[in-house]
């Protein structure tokens, strides 16, 4: 069974440029979270998906981010316009909805370098 | 707000030394806790986790206790290996379904 996949694996882009990063989940998983971990720090979450709809998206740092899951299935995360601090690996995770399952499976990341 | 705190390192061992990564924790609640890690060029991997106080989860020779009264959940290796170098993250996670919370991360090189 394939892992969480995360498209593109890098990405170098100029302040002001868009760029948008994609998630596709494990097959059945309705659970889907976004983190990103910036120079270094400690990950931090950014927003969880219960299929199509927005659970949590207190982790979201402004407006400038925007995140979909369109039709419950792969996620994407638009940042735009993009500023330096922005820069760092994104994760995406996911995990099934039952609760004895208490396990997130993490993508390979993005790392996104706005210069 | 809930945090984890571990030592940031790098840490640097020669192969067949004992392992410690130290992890303590703030929660409001009773949170399930876990180790992360991830090997160079791939995704974070689940190491080892536990769901309440006084559990050990192990794993590929990792152990870690959950200390509820120290508040800690300490990784420790008896000998390591060089295919253990990576970056280690200690987690929580209060319930099912909410975000994790991690650590900043330890890097361990391990020298032949």
């Amino acid at each position: 069974e394939a892992g969480v996949t995360q498209f593109p694996s890098h990405s170098v882009i100029e302040k002001g440029q868009t760029v948008t990063l994609r998630c596709d989940p494990i097959s059945g998983h309705d659970n889907l979270y976004w983190y990103r971990r910036v120079m270094g720090k400690e990950i931090k979450f950014l927003l969880h998906f219960v299929k199509e709809s927005k659970q949590d998206e207190s982790g979201m740092p402004n407006n400038r981010f925007l995140a979909e899951r369109t039709g419950g299935t792969y996620s994407t995360l638009k940042v735009q316009p993009a500023e330096l601090e922005d820069s760092g690996v994104y994760f995406c995770a996911s995990s099934l909805r039952d609760p004895t399952y208490n396990e997130q499976f993490f993508g390979p990341g993005t790392r996104l370098t706005v210069l | 707000g809930d945090s984890v705190t571990q030592m940031e390192g790098p840490v640097t061992l020669s192969e067949e030394a004992f392992l410690t990564i130290n992890c303590t924790y703030t929660a409001t609640g009773y949170p399930s806790l876990f180790w992360y890690v991830q090997y160079p060029g791939e995704g974070l991997q689940l190491l080892l986790k536990a769901t309440k106080a006084d559990d050990k989860g192990s794993n590929k020779g990792f152990e870690a206790t959950y200390r509820k009264e120290t508040t800690s959940f300490h990784l420790e290796k008896g000998s390591v290996q060089v295919s253990d170098s990576a970056v280690y993250f200690c987690a929580l996670s209060e319930n099912y379904g909410q975000n994790f919370v991690f650590g900043p991360g330890t890097r361990l090189s391990v020298l032949p």
